[in-house]
């Protein structure tokens, strides 16, 4: 069975500080791999998305993840985060061979504090 | 824009009641999920329907059950509700394909007294 890992529970830092959260998975085959927010009070949104290609890609807001295959993770980044950013953060995992396993890590809130 | 949408936003039921959670998406897509989100948890998927009247178990699917006998519906059944069952409940859709992305509705938070 799949699982997803985040390393961190909770994040707080200050505007402009960089961010990097952590994201393991662990499947024998090959996925998908998702970044997904939730701003207060909002839907889930997806930030970014992986399935092929290049393995650091770009998302909205200036966010970018690397996914790096022989430590099975999938690292979220923002070089310099804003107020705006405090959300929660969900890394999501789906193998390629199956329709319905879209699993999610348990989150990490970020507050960025002015 | 795809819509996935919610019938209710707030529910409150007691213990041993039957609850219907709905939810309707206007994109013909071809995966439904739903799943419960809890503080400290995440996102844990009940079950998921990869097609119309087609549905397998994620992975709590105990004292749920679930519907799809039209392709933009999915239904979320507890057949008799527990309080361990509070939690807000998110559905999602996706086109049929693993790399698709999920829209999601904003979720009904359910409370069971």
């Amino acid at each position: 069975a799949q699982s997803v890992s985040q390393h961190n529970h909770h994040v707080i830092l200050s505007e402009a500080a960089s961010l990097e959260l952590g994201c393991n998975y662990s499947y024998g085959g090959t996925v998908n791999l998702f970044w997904y927010v939730q701003y207060p009070g909002q839907h889930l949104q997806l930030l970014l998305k992986y399935f092929s290609g290049d393995p650091l890609v770009k998302g909205i807001k200036g966010f970018e993840a690397e996914f790096i295959k022989s430590k099975f993770s999938f690292n979220l980044r923002k070089p310099s985060v804003q107020w705006s950013d405090t959300a929660e953060y969900f890394c999501a995992v789906t193998p390629t061979d199956s329709w319905g396993k879209f699993q999610f890590g348990a989150g990490t809130q970020v507050v960025v504090t002015p | 824009d795809v819509k996935v949408t919610q019938s209710s936003r707030y529910l409150v039921k007691r213990t041993g009641e039957k609850v219907f959670l709905e939810c309707v998406q206007d994109m013909d897509h071809e995966n439904m999920f739903w799943y419960r989100q809890d503080p400290g948890l995440g996102l844990r998927l009940i079950y998921f329907s990869y097609d119309v009247k087609m549905k397998e178990k994620g992975d709590i699917p105990e004292g749920y059950s679930v519907s799809r006998e039209k392709k933009e519906r999915f239904s979320l059944i507890l057949e008799s509700a527990s309080t361990n069952q509070t939690s807000m409940y998110l559905c999602a859709s996706r086109q049929g394909a693993t790399n698709e992305k999920l829209f999601f509705g904003s979720g009904t938070q359910l409370s069971v007294l």
